[in-house]
């Protein structure tokens, strides 16, 4: 069965600092990916998605990036964090065939002091 | 924008009632899908229904879709204190690989 992991849970980071979330999926084969961002009490923001190896296509100009090293693995990253990048950080996957059901991970929540 | 509204923000109703939250969208869809989540937690996909289909049942759970007002509506028939969470619609756009959320709805079932 198919799985999907997103780590860390919990990050607290200062501003400036450099900034890394990873995500991998287990049980399948080329996953499309998806990074949102949630801030307290609100809805989900579309940040990235992957359909393949190198490929990411960027919703939101902002100071994060987004990378897919491997075919099941999704990295987000910013070199200096600022206070308004703070929030809960949602990895998502879904199979490329099947337009529907993303799969979530259980969230990294980020605080920038 | 592409996100779709959702109302009420908030709804507080005694177990046993039924629950029904409404979403509203902009441009023509795919599908239009409910999440699920806990405080604090991922979402967990509901149900999903076809922009071809106007109602669709699951369990607990019914959903419609009326794609001339670009609106759709989750009822939960007889809350359960457990029910309570934040619920999301979700639209995949003809022709993109993206999902829209909503602001989503918290529901609160008081036992």
């Amino acid at each position: 069965s198919q799985t999907i992991h997103q780590w860390p849970a919990t990050l607290v980071q200062p501003v400036g600092s450099p900034l890394s979330l990873e995500c991998t999926v287990e049980g399948t084969s080329n996953p499309n990916l998806y990074w949102y961002r949630q801030a307290a009490g609100r809805g989900l923001q579309l940040l990235f998605y992957s359909v393949g190896i190198g490929q990411i296509s960027s919703e939101v100009p902002q100071n994060l990036s987004a990378s897919r090293p491997q075919d099941r693995q999704f990295i987000l990253s910013s070199k200096k964090l600022l206070l308004s990048d703070s929030g809960f950080y949602l990895c998502a996957w879904r199979e490329v065939a099947n337009t529907g059901e993303l799969f979530f991970g259980e969230g990294s929540r980020l605080t920038v002091l | 924008s592409q996100q779709g509204e959702e109302d009420p923000q908030a709804l507080s109703i005694q177990e046993g009632e039924n629950a029904t939250m409404n979403c509203s969208y902009k441009t023509s869809i795919n599908n239009l899908q409910w999440y699920r989540q806990n405080s604090g937690r991922g979402l967990v996909h509901l149900i999903l229904i076809r922009s071809n289909e106007r109602e669709k049942h699951s369990g607990r759970l019914r959903v419609t879709l009326d794609t001339s007002k670009k609106s759709s509506s989750l009822l939960i028939t007889a809350s359960r204190a457990a029910d309570t969470a934040s619920y999301f619609c979700a639209t995949d756009y003809t022709g993109g690989f993206k999902t829209i959320f909503g602001a989503g709805t918290r529901l609160f079932v008081k036992a």
